[in-house]
């Protein structure tokens, strides 16, 4: 199937840990993205990146490390996690037309 | 800076017409796209509009007018399956950083 596909699923960790989250995508896009989704589903662009070079970073705290081994893989890694990183991340891909979502991860930080 | 401010939630009853309503502010404008996303699920793109007007696509038409910095979604003929969140984005003039509204929560009764 062509898709984005991210994992894990879920993620359930404690405080100051560190995690990462891979994401993959298959339909051919250049560009890559992280969105983060709060508990009120407000959707915030974190990374962007076209042809592994980063194009968009937003006001991200630097424990956020994106990755991009190439155009087609964009991992994120959490250093030191904290309550308020608690989300659903979203992994996204587009060529130059409309964002196609992975099934995001809903990460838990107790 | 950017904001896009769309009403939190609309309810309405299986086959009615429903507006969603989008008014945003930002430094830049490509285009207002449109994207669902269930519960649980991954937001999917459901319409984009560059230049003022309406684009149907089914039961579901966009429409943008680029002088009053508006938009809105239409659904018509509402099923239960559109039960759903539904959010207005901008792109940006630069690059290709999508910004989107808080969603508009819209449930459907029999």
């Amino acid at each position: 199937d062509t898709a984005v596909s991210q994992t894990p699923k879920y993620l359930v960790t404690q405080m100051g840990n560190d995690k990462s989250i891979k994401c993959e995508q298959n339909l051919g896009h250049d560009t890559m993205y992280w969105y983060k989704q709060d508990s009120k589903k407000f959707l915030k662009i974190m990374f962007s990146y076209n042809n592994k070079e980063l194009i968009i970073n937003e006001t991200v705290p630097n424990r956020f490390s994106p990755k991009s081994p190439d155009k087609a893989h964009l991992n994120l890694h959490i250093n030191s996690l904290e309550l308020g990183d608690s989300a659903v991340y979203f992994c996204a891909s587009s060529l130059r037309g409309p964002l196609h979502f992975g099934n995001g991860t809903r990460l838990t930080v107790t | 800076g950017q904001s896009l401010e769309q009403p939190s939630e609309v309810t309405a009853v299986e086959g009615a017409i429903v507006q969603i309503n989008c008014t945003y502010q930002t430094s830049g404008f490509y285009g207002l796209s449109w994207y669902q996303q269930h519960d649980g699920g991954a937001p999917t793109f459901l319409s984009y509009n560059a230049l003022d007007g309406l684009e149907e696509t089914g039961r579901f038409s966009s429409f943008l007018s680029r002088s009053d910095s508006y938009g809105y979604l239409l659904l018509q003929e509402l099923q239960m399956k559109d039960s759903a969140s539904y959010f207005c984005a901008v792109r940006e003039a630069a690059g290709n950083k999508l910004t989107f509204g808080g969603g508009t929560r819209v449930l459907v009764k029999p």
